[in-house]
């Protein structure tokens, strides 16, 4: 069974500090990974995934097999960056995903 | 830009009521999912449908099920609504062209069930 662990609930730091949200998986095949934010009144919404290597908001993520990890980092926090970070991990035909419970970012000005 | 409605932003519904949520899509996708968030608990899968008429049992689809009529809509629906199915419940669809999309998910509706 796939799982998708996030093993902070509240990460806290000042604006301007280096932000790494983390996000550890387990699943036997290929998995693709995601990153979804929810800023505060809005619709969930895709940030980043990791096959595309972008950055999104200054926003990176690598997907490491060896650790079976996708850490989502940023260098230097803005207070805009405060939402709710949820990582998901896809796999099978039909697309299902599997969320890990999120991480609640608060950027302190 | 993909559109999913949802139905209703805030519901309040009676014990042992039967209750429908709805949701729609306009982008033609053929996937469609319901989530319930709860929080400590993230998203967890309730029910998922590939295709018109189709649907696949999610993580807790106990006290649920759906209905897929239409591609664009898709129904979950509570048979006999309990107190431990108040929560926000979110909607979401994906384009299937054989890789993995990413999911586009509606506002969510609030659902309290008294």
């Amino acid at each position: 069974a796939q799982r998708v662990t996030q093993p902070e609930k509240l990460l806290s730091v000042f604006k301007g500090a280096p932000v790494e949200l983390k996000c550890n998986y387990s699943y036997s095949g290929s998995p693709e990974l995601f990153w979804y934010v929810q800023y505060s009144r809005q619709r969930l919404q895709l940030l980043l995934r990791h096959i595309s290597r972008e950055s999104i908001k200054g926003f990176t993520a690598d997907l490491n097999k060896g650790e079976t990890s996708f850490h989502l980092k940023k260098p230097f926090a803005q207070e805009e960056d405060s939402a709710m970070y949820y990582c998901a991990l896809q796999s099978g035909g039909y697309q299902k995903v599997t969320f890990g419970t999120g991480t609640k970012l608060q950027v302190i000005p | 830009d993909v559109k999913v409605t949802q139905s209703s932003r805030y519901l309040v519904k009676r014990t042992g009521e039967k209750v429908f949520l709805e949701c729609v899509q306009d982008m033609d996708h053929e996937n469609m999912f319901w989530y319930r968030q709860d929080p400590g608990l993230g998203l967890r899968l309730i029910y998922f449908s590939y295709d018109v008429k189709m649907k696949e049992k999610g993580d807790i689809p106990e006290g649920y099920s759906v209905s897929r009529e239409k591609k664009e809509r898709f129904s979950l629906i509570l048979e006999s609504a309990s107190t431990n199915q108040t929560s926000m419940y979110l909607c979401a669809s994906s384009l299937w062209d054989g890789n993995n999309q990413p999911q586009h998910f509606g506002d969510g509706t609030r659902l309290s069930i008294l």
